[in-house]
Formats: structure tokens, sequence, C-alpha cells
């Protein structure tokens, strides 16, 4: 079955440590996103990308960084300079970067600080 | 004022109940209009999308438009206690970006 795929489930940072999460889709879609959401925020887009090697930042990329090297992947970090990571990721994908099309979204990333 | 506003609930209904969850937003030029599922622990389901004023029905789901109040709703029949969930707005407001709401979270008790 088509998909995105987030992993993992859960995880854990200590403090001034980098946490990587990841994003992998089947669909064939073009354009990716990650968002982050908070209690009572809603959902808050942190990147976005259209095509390999190409990103841009979001409404809150500050302590962020990502890439995306294969079509398939987009992977999230969160730095050290995230001085307030705890949240839920989620991200997404569309068929055509602008096309009005809806996203789809995989199961999210709950990022905790030990 | 935020670009799109709803009531973060919860709303709590007996099953069977008709539900009736609702969103507002700012610009009227703003053209397609989502609706998400998102049980506990989840991602955010697509339940309906819909571009034009008027209502769009999918089984016990329909959707409603009102542009001209800048109003969107949806309307659970027949409601479920499975349908217990948060639902999400979203407003497309331009090129690559989707403004959500807060989310109205649903409890229907059997």
């Amino acid at each position: 079955d088509g998909g995105i795929t987030q992993s993992p489930k859960y995880l854990f940072r200590k403090e001034g440590q980098n946490v990587t999460l990841s994003c992998e889709q089947n669909l064939n879609h073009d354009a990716m996103y990650w968002y982050r959401q908070d209690p009572g925020q809603g959902l808050r887009l942190i990147y976005y990308s259209q095509i390999v090697n190409d990103f841009q930042k979001g409404d809150i990329a500050e302590g962020y960084s990502v890439s995306r090297e294969k079509k398939e992947s987009f992977p999230l970090t969160v730095t050290s300079a995230q001085k307030n990571p705890t949240a839920f990721y989620l991200c997404a994908s569309i068929v055509q970067g602008g096309s009005n099309q809806p996203q789809h979204f995989g199961d999210g990333t709950r990022l905790s600080i030990l | 004022q935020k670009e799109v506003e709803q009531d973060p609930g919860p709303l709590s209904v007996p099953e069977g109940a008709i539900v009736s969850l609702n969103c507002t937003y700012s610009n009227s030029a703003f053209q397609y209009f989502m609706w998400y599922r998102q049980y506990s622990r989840k991602g955010p389901e697509l339940l309906m999308y819909t571009y034009s004023s008027g209502n769009k029905e999918d089984g016990r789901f329909t959707a409603q438009v009102d542009k001209s109040s800048k109003y969107i709703s949806l309307f659970i029949r027949d409601s479920q206690p499975s349908d217990s969930a948060t639902y999400l707005c979203a407003i497309r407001t331009g090129f690559q970006k989707l403004v959500f709401g807060t989310g109205t979270r649903l409890l229907v008790s059997p």
C-alpha cells in the first residue's frame, strides 16, 4: 500500500543534542512538508520541498534543518538551537507542489525532552 | 485576527446525533477548503475537500462552504463512537500554504 512512513514514533532528545526524524513516501509525490503540532495551536509549517535538492522555509523554520536528496525522503533535523522542541511532528506530501490537491499525512513522531 | 478560527471543544454528543463542526476564516479570497479527522497519536486523515460554495456530501459527512459569511461547516449524521476524534479544518491561503484550525475534539458516547 502506498503511504507516508514516519519514524520513530517516539523520540527523546537530551540537552544540546541534534535529532533526526525520518519521513519516507512511496506515493511518487513531488512535494513534501513538515509540520509541528502543539496543543491548542493547530499545525504550523516548518519546511517544505517541491522537488529534489530544493526546499523552502515555512513559518517556524528556526532551529530546524532539512534535506531532500531523494524524491521519496525528506528528513527533518531538530537542532540544539530549537529551545522548545517538545511537540508532535507531522510529515505530509502532495502529488505536485502548488497543485490544489489536498495534502496527505504520515502518523507522526512525538519528540520529548529528557 | 487569526486566518482560521475553530472552537477547540470538546463537543460531547450521544450516539446517533447530528454533529455540526465549524470554522471561520478571515480572507474572502480563500478558495480551497478541507476537513481532516485526527485520532489520538495519529496523523490527520482527509475527510472532505471542497472548492466552491454550497454542500458536498460523502456518506454520513457533508461539507458546507458559505463564502459570503466566510464560514465552513462539517456535518456528521448518525454519529458513531468511532467518530470520536479531533476534526481539523484547513484552508489553502496561497501557493504551497495551508492554514489549519486548532481542531475541535468530538466525543460520541454510546
